[in-house]
């Protein structure tokens, strides 16, 4: 199957810093991607879409402000936690959307906000 | 509201028997249906997908059977394997090419030895 990164895979920051997340398509040009967020024992939850040359779409209750999405390419799109707080700590997903809609999924990044 | 549900967080099979995970979904809008697979610190993988137009679909070991009328579908994996052990999410979304992908909760597979 097709194949997106994340990167970092693991980072620990401290309170008040931004993070920056990198999620990639490494074999096929993705317009749209997707940002998720999963809590433990929980689902994925959607934060926003991200489209390629448009603002991202952001769900209900995810302040667009605190989590920055960039989709600057048709492989790249990134998510960067603004002042991060120990509340934000989580796993972060991103997947994109390939030419035949299959969306395939990144490998997750694990965020600790000390 | 929870448009998708997996009302078992967990199962537990015997290595070699058959594996059942249950879906339930709200929306009749919805037109296809997924099932991805998760370990522990990855991100999901694809396993098997059924549009609304079937009521079955057949890859390997994996089976999805799709009941419209009943809003509920059903993951079956036989033979049970130890590799099998993870969590499963079932996902669900509309026929259109934006539509986003509704997850549940994920239900987690214990395949016993």
């Amino acid at each position: 199957g097709a194949v997106v990164s994340q990167h970092p895979s693991r980072v620990i920051c401290k309170s008040g810093t931004s993070v920056k997340i990198e999620c990639r398509s490494l074999d096929f040009q993705a317009t749209t991607m997707f940002w998720y967020r999963q809590f433990p024992k929980q689902s994925l939850m959607l934060m926003a879409t991200s489209n390629e040359g448009s603002k991202a779409t952001y769900e209900q209750g995810v302040e667009k402000d605190k989590f920055l999405i960039n989709h600057a390419s048709l492989t790249l799109s990134t998510l960067t936690v603004t002042s991060a707080h120990p509340e934000d700590s989580s796993f972060y997903i991103c997947s994109a959307r390939a030419p035949h809609n299959e969306q395939f999924f990144g490998p997750g990044t694990r965020l600790t906000v000390l | 509201d929870q448009q998708v549900k997996q009302n078992s967080p967990s199962l537990s099979v015997q290595e070699g028997r058959i594996s059942i995970l249950n879906c339930d979904y709200t929306n009749s809008m919805f037109d296809y249906f997924l099932w991805y697979k998760k370990y522990p610190a990855e991100g999901p993988t694809f396993l098997i997908s059924i549009s609304s137009i079937k009521d079955k679909n057949e890859d390997g070991r994996f089976t999805v059977f799709l009941n419209k009328s009943a809003k509920h579908l059903s993951l079956h994996i036989v033979p049970s394997q130890p590799g099998d052990s993870a969590v499963y999410f079932c996902a669900a979304s509309g026929r259109n090419r934006d539509d986003k992908i509704i997850f549940g909760k994920g239900t987690r597979l214990h395949i016993l030895p």
